[in-house]
């Protein structure tokens, strides 16, 4: 069981605009920053957001984080069928003294 | 460009140890460069960080896994080993070799390994 937890499945259609919630505690996204990943099927997780809301060179501004407090989340609009993958939250915990990552939230495109 | 690539054996039998090898190009681990860590993920199931080593030598570990991780680098070739200590089926995952920069996320990712226990 993770420490920081995500909803397993989300889901929407083309053009949609969709959000996957991640919540922690004060130990890890209450005080550090939040990284998303995205794994598509088969393939490596690759980074998607960096410090909260940050996006790496190439990742498509359809894709936009936040954080508020203890939780953040991962919005994606315009929703597209090569959105289709697994996204993982994580976040150092300062009580563990390492990285946690949350459970994933598997992303439909119906 | 950062690449990173994992190395190792694909089956391994319960109560065996485990090494695998990091072979990285693009970047230093003898400047501040930040490090290389490993994160492997079961099959089906999600990310779980292992172990870090730095640019400073300085060292980071899960403290679930602590006893049975030793992580080690040989900055001229670029590699990073790490050693997990008396395999059990729980441990079947793939492992991820990645570039750490030290600021808390992890990019990029090598390709992943996939290790087997055995029973």
């Amino acid at each position: 069981q993770s420490v920081v937890t995500q909803p397993p499945s989300a889901s929407g259609t083309p053009g949609q605009w969709v959000t996957i919630s991640c919540s922690g505690d004060k130990s890890n996204i209450g005080t550090n920053t939040v990284n998303w990943y995205q794994q598509l099927p088969g393939t490596t997780p690759k980074l998607l957001i960096y410090s909260n809301d940050q996006r790496p060179s190439g990742v498509p501004d359809r894709f936009s984080a936040s954080k508020s407090g203890t939780s953040a989340s991962l919005a994606i609009s315009g929703l597209q069928s090569e959105d289709e993958a697994e996204y993982y939250c994580a976040a150092w915990d300062d009580r563990l003294t390492g990285p946690v990552f949350g459970g994933g939230t598997k992303l439909t495109v119906l | 460009q950062i690449t990173l690539k994992e190395s190792g054996p694909t089956l391994v039998k319960a109560t065996q140890n485990l090494t695998l090898t990091c072979t990285f190009s693009g970047f230093s681990l003898s400047t501040s460069d930040g490090g290389v860590g490993w994160i492997r993920q079961p099959p089906g199931k999600a990310l779980e960080w292992l172990a870090a080593i730095y640019w400073d030598d300085s060292e980071r570990y899960s403290p679930s896994l602590r006893s049975r991780l030793t992580i080690t680098k040989d900055t001229p070739r670029n590699k990073v080993v790490l050693t997990m200590s008396n395999m059990a089926p729980v441990d079947t995952a793939t492992y991820f070799c990645i570039h750490d920069p030290g600021f808390g996320w992890f990019d990029p990712w090598g390709q992943g390994t996939l290790v087997t226990v055995s029973s």
